[in-house]
């Protein structure tokens, strides 16, 4: 079964900085990754996804992500943080053939300082 | 933009009561999930739905039940509530043809006293 692991709960970055979030996961192959958003008190939205091809992702709100194979990982990064980037990010990872389910992390939590 | 549409956004109830959470999705998609969310163990699989009628369990079924009757309706139900349930519900749906990529709804904080 395959796994996530979002090894910091907090991170707290100042505004105009950058920003990457860590994601690790366990799964025998190449699996789908997800990273997605989630302001107070709303759902999740979708920031960016990957299913193969080009190792590097955009998504929305001028995210990306990198998978690297060799190191389990699938890192978040934006080069200049906005206040309203302040939420919760949860990374999440699905098994190629294993219908549709996606397993999640447990979050980080962003804190944006002025 | 699909929507999915949860009913309550926050709900009390009783320990033992009888529970309903509805979930409603306007494209036409497959597949439906429930989770909770819980502060410090992320997004936690309860029950899902490939299709009408049809259910699997997720991670932590137990307590919980589910229907689905029509494939834009998915049901979550606490068969007698109880305050270890008190938590964040959250729904989502998916078209099988894009693979996974879930659409989610704003959720529904359950407390059950």
């Amino acid at each position: 079964a395959q796994s996530v692991t979002q090894p910091d709960i907090h991170i707290t970055v100042s505004e105009g900085a950058s920003l990457e979030l860590r994601c690790n996961y366990s799964y025998g192959a190449t699996p789908y990754l997800f990273w997605y958003v989630q302001s107070p008190g709303q759902g999740l939205q979708l920031l960016l996804k990957y299913f193969s091809g080009d190792t590097l992702v955009q998504g929305i709100k001028g995210f990306e992500a990198e998978f690297k194979r060799s190191q389990s990982s699938f890192n978040l990064r934006k080069p200049s943080v906005h206040w309203s980037d302040a939420a919760e990010y949860f990374c999440a990872v699905g098994a190629p053939g294993g219908g549709n389910k996606l397993t999640f992390g447990t979050g980080t939590q962003l804190k944006v300082e002025l | 933009d699909v929507k999915v549409t949860q009913s309550s956004r926050y709900l009390v109830k009783r320990t033992g009561e009888k529970v309903f959470l509805e979930c409603v999705q306007d494209m036409d998609h497959e597949n439906m999930f429930w989770y909770r969310q819980d502060p410090g163990l992320g997004l936690r699989l309860i029950y899902f739905s490939y299709d009408v009628k049809m259910k699997e369990k997720g991670d932590i079924p137990e307590g919980y039940s589910v229907s689905r009757e029509k494939k834009e309706r998915f049901s979550l139900i606490l068969e007698s509530a109880s305050t270890n349930q008190t938590s964040m519900y959250l729904c989502a749906s998916s078209l099988s043809s894009r693979g996974p990529g879930y659409t989610f709804g704003s959720g529904t904080r359950l407390t059950v006293v």
